[in-house]
């Protein structure tokens, strides 16, 4: 089962802030968000993760609603090198090893 | 520094054939993940590492597919009897994660995966 959900694609003007949301309603407390993107023809890569405070790093960053129930990542000043597929996650349990559940993504498609 | 490498990166099997797929983790990472990737999907979990110990194989989809860390650092996807529903990209991950504790917090390394084609 998903647990979470995202829109199948966005587009994003070049030099523009991308926000990126995600559903996660069934997070429980000691689940993360992570977010991965993969571009064309590579490896997934990773880009930030959270608990339940906003991060930011020199990538992106995540805003996590005071319930957790959904989450926006924001790439402040997108470039065409940011096209790609974005994956949000949840963490999976304590017996999971911290395997996680791609979904389908969002493709993100930054335009000039 | 050297990041996660993985070969073949392009496979071609007849249907009925074995294939072998490398993975070598980033040094010193204890964990290793094996995910499959079908066209337009999302990747899919497979297997999981800790050094050499298998300790998750619940993604395998079938016995056919077998893999193995001997020595705690390169590994190896091996499917036998390939079966055309096996094309797919074969992504290989790493990280320092050491235990399946209470919270998941180790970035995991992706290669660039092997994209297996059978015909």
């Amino acid at each position: 089962d998903a647990k979470t959900t995202q829109p199948p694609s966005m587009d994003c003007a070049e030099g523009r802030a991308a926000n990126l949301p995600c559903n996660h309603s069934t997070i429980s407390g000691n689940e993360y968000v992570y977010w991965y993107r993969q571009i064309h023809s590579q490896g997934p890569q990773y880009i930030i993760h959270g608990l339940k405070n906003n991060e930011t790093n020199e990538m992106a960053s995540l805003i996590i609603t005071e319930d957790r129930k959904s989450s926006t990542l924001i790439l402040p000043h997108a470039t065409l090198r940011d096209t790609a597929v974005y994956y949000c996650i949840v963490s999976m349990t304590t017996d999971s090893w911290g395997k996680l559940q791609f979904g389908a993504g969002t493709q993100v498609v930054v335009t000039p | 520094g050297a990041g996660v490498s993985q070969s073949p990166r392009y496979k071609v099997a007849k249907r009925g054939q074995d294939v072998a797929l490398r993975c070598d983790p980033i040094s010193g990472h204890v964990s290793l993940f094996w995910y499959q990737q079908a066209l337009g999907q999302g990747p899919e979990f497979l297997t999981y590492f800790q050094n050499e110990a298998q300790l998750d194989k619940s993604g395998l989809p079938s016995d056919r597919f077998f893999a193995e860390r001997p020595e705690g650092s390169v590994s190896t996807l091996k499917i036998q009897r390939t079966q055309q529903e096996d094309s797919a990209v074969y992504l290989c991950a790493s990280s320092k994660r050491t235990s399946g504790g209470y919270t998941s917090t180790d970035t995991q390394y992706f290669g660039p995966g092997t994209r297996l084609t059978v015909l």
